[in-house]
């Protein structure tokens, strides 16, 4: 079965450093998200992505964080420079159409720490 | 807006036993429902989920949810639990047709008593 990957499966960096995490998204899929979970606490949403532009942000979506498809076919988000709060599970799930649904899958997640 | 209430955070059964997870959501329309399953440090482990037809789904490892419009509910159940099933518990809603977002509840923690 096809699947949504994600890497670096960890990533530590420093306060004040520019992470970029990645997705590669299953093939034919066009839309694409990035949630969080901090530890212990539930999966919140980011950002949607559709036809090469946010389609909708949460307000934890600030100006440090961006999206993108450098290639057409990963997925990123970058994060320009992180604080120690952003520490946490990060989440892409790609969507596409399936008999007239559009089911979210989710990818492993990348666990980023900030020290 | 959509939002999704589990209103136990932990729950604590016998091995054997059966559970019961529940969940209310609040969406405008026709929603997707899901449940996931995470062990500590790990992904989300997809369960089960209900998009239409059949209001009662049956998932992997036994565990089976009943979709209820009336009370807006998407319960979780497993007839007999194992050791094996003690995790958090998510229970989603998706934004369907739109291809919308998914929203999350607080989880619930399973415990398991041998």
């Amino acid at each position: 079965e096809p699947e949504v990957t994600q890497t670096p499966s960890h990533q530590v960096t420093q306060m004040g450093q520019e992470v970029i995490l990645r997705c590669v998204p299953i093939s034919n899929h066009l839309y694409f998200y990035w949630y969080r979970q901090i530890l212990g606490q539930k999966v919140e949403f980011l950002v949607s992505f559709y036809n090469n532009e946010i389609s909708e942000k949460s307000e934890i979506f600030d100006d440090q964080f961006s999206v993108e498809r450098p290639d057409g076919s990963n997925f990123t988000l970058k994060i320009r420079s992180t604080k120690l709060e952003d520490s946490a599970m990060y989440f892409c799930a790609t969507a596409g159409t399936s008999g007239g649904t559009y089911e979210q899958y989710f990818g492993p997640g990348t666990r980023l720490t900030v020290t | 807006a959509q939002s999704v209430t589990q209103p136990d955070i932990h729950i604590t059964v016998s091995e054997g036993a059966s559970l019961e997870l529940r969940c209310n959501y609040s969406y405008g329309a026709t929603p997707y429902l899901f449940w996931y399953v995470q062990s500590p440090g790990q992904g989300l482990q997809l369960l089960l989920k209900y998009f239409s037809g059949d209001t009662l789904v049956q998932g992997i490892k036994g565990f089976e949810a009943e979709f209820k419009r009336s009370q807006s509910s998407f319960n979780l159940r497993k007839p007999s639990v194992h050791w094996s099933d003690a995790a958090e518990y998510f229970c989603a809603v998706e934004g369907g047709t739109n291809a919308g977002k998914s929203t999350f509840g607080d989880g619930t923690t399973l415990t398991v008593k041998p």
